[in-house]
């Protein structure tokens, strides 16, 4: 069966840094487009990121909210995904979620607060 | 960047009843390939989201034939005939034709 377990989240002040994992198994992760979705508190689900596969050139797209602070990667060789987050704003605070469309993690915490 | 406007917000049926979100897109959703990559998802209480439709009308596996998405361009809909105790949560469209991917704000489905 599809796994995707994401790890890593946490409590970090303003301004720091963060990088959350996703392990993924049950596919072939090396064929598979790699997604971040996140969930604000009561709020609706954004897009932040995807990465694409390696005759793509693993090429890299962001949320106009997230570009420039944001990095997504991965490491086939690990069946990893992973999200560097940097100067986190309070409104980064969210549930993060991994996707390997149509399947989803169960989601890692980010609270970013001083 | 494309934005989708879900209507109604929320939306309060009794069981049995037949209920429909709309999905307007401030673009076409067609892909130069002639795809429309537009999909529908239901986030069940304390639940990761799920995909329901995907390509404006193709229901996941094991997505019951109750669910039908229609539309096309900038105007799509999902309906739910025969609204039942596990399709209450809360409905997203998507769409993955233009970067950045957007989602809708979501619609609540909730019993009357």
């Amino acid at each position: 069966a599809v796994q995707l377990v994401e790890s890593g989240g946490g409590l970090v002040q303003p301004k720091e840094s963060l990088k959350i994992s996703c392990a993924a198994s049950g596919f072939t992760f090396s064929n598979a487009a790699m997604y971040w979705v996140r969930q604000a508190p009561g709020k609706g689900l954004e897009w932040v990121a995807r990465i694409r596969t390696k005759p793509n050139n693993y090429a890299t797209y962001y949320a106009d909210s997230v570009k420039g602070r944001f990095t997504i990667s991965r490491d086939d060789s690990k069946s990893m995904v992973y999200l560097q987050m940097d100067n986190l704003k309070t409104e980064d605070t969210a549930m993060y979620y991994c996707t390997a469309a149509p399947n989803w993690g169960q989601g890692v915490m980010v609270t970013v607060s001083s | 960047d494309v934005v989708l406007t879900q209507t109604p917000v929320s939306l309060s049926v009794t069981l049995g009843d037949q209920a429909s979100i709309s999905c307007r897109s401030s673009q076409s959703l067609e892909y130069s390939d002639g795809y429309t990559y537009l999909e529908w998802y239901l986030q069940k209480p304390g639940q990761s989201p799920q995909l329901l439709i995907y390509g404006v009308s193709n229901r996941f596996s094991g997505v019951p034939d109750r669910f039908i998405g229609s539309g096309s361009g900038t105007d799509f809909t999902l309906k739910i005939s025969r609204v039942e105790p596990e399709d209450l949560g809360v409905y997203y469209c998507f769409q993955a034709t233009h970067d950045p991917w957007t989602f809708g704000g979501g619609t609540k489905l909730e019993l009357k």
